[in-house]
């Protein structure tokens, strides 16, 4: 069964400071990995895509990395703000004969305090 | 364009009535999601459509639950009868053909079933 870990669950953290979120995942064939943003109430936002052949890809203060062969993502969070203060989840494709179905994590609560 | 759009935003209704939850996706993307986010599950796929067909609904919790695409710009999700434990925020996503792209979000539909 495909599956997408995340750790922690929750995180508080000061502002300015910065913080790493974890995804383990079991998903196969793997066609690629998402982070989502989501603020309470809204959708969730995309903030990184990376495929099998990236390593390390940066959206402002937010860079993820991804191991293909360990199944594994980070996404670090450097001088966190409170608006960081959100849900993160990581979300991977398929590929294959299940091309283009999504599987998401739990998500990592993020609270940024002043 | 004005992102996916969903309706209503929020929905509170009796057990056992008929709910209806509507969707009209990005232009030109092929690929469309409807998502369920619970506190306990997060968030679980449901059924997704490419271009208008769907593909996978081994997610669709029990034949209460129908989803149709009659074209490429509305898509519903219905629930009859509902009951309490179907109360949840309902989010359609669509993307395009190509798997590597970012699946934009709704706003979600907040369903509460008494």
């Amino acid at each position: 069964k495909n599956q997408v870990e995340q750790s922690p669950q929750s995180l508080i953290i000061l502002e300015g400071k910065n913080c790493t979120l974890q995804c383990n995942y079991t998903v196969s064939p793997f066609s690629n990995l998402r982070w989502y943003k989501q603020d309470t109430g809204r959708g969730p936002v995309s903030l990184t895509i990376m495929t099998f052949s990236e390593n390390t890809k940066s959206n402002g203060r937010y860079t993820a990395t991804l191991d293909a062969d360990t199944k594994q993502s980070s996404l670090h969070i450097t001088a966190s703000q409170l608006s960081d203060s959100a849900s993160y989840i990581c979300v991977v494709s398929a590929g294959g004969t299940s091309y283009g179905k999504l599987t998401f994590g739990q998500g990592t609560i993020l609270t940024v305090h002043p | 364009d004005a992102g996916v759009i969903q309706s209503p935003r929020h929905e509170v209704t009796e057990m056992g009535q008929e709910v209806t939850l509507r969707c009209k996706p990005i232009s030109g993307h092929d690929y469309l999601f409807w998502y369920r986010q619970t506190m306990m599950r997060g968030l679980e796929l449901l059924i997704y459509f490419n271009n208008n067909v769907p593909i996978d609904d081994s997610g669709m919790p029990e034949d209460r639950f129908s989803a149709k695409m009659p074209n490429a710009s509305f898509s519903t999700l219905k629930i009859q009868p509902s009951e309490p434990r179907d109360s949840a925020v309902y989010f359609c996503a669509s993307s395009f053909t190509q798997v590597e792209t970012e699946a934009f979000f709704g706003q979600g539909t907040r369903l509460t079933v008494v």
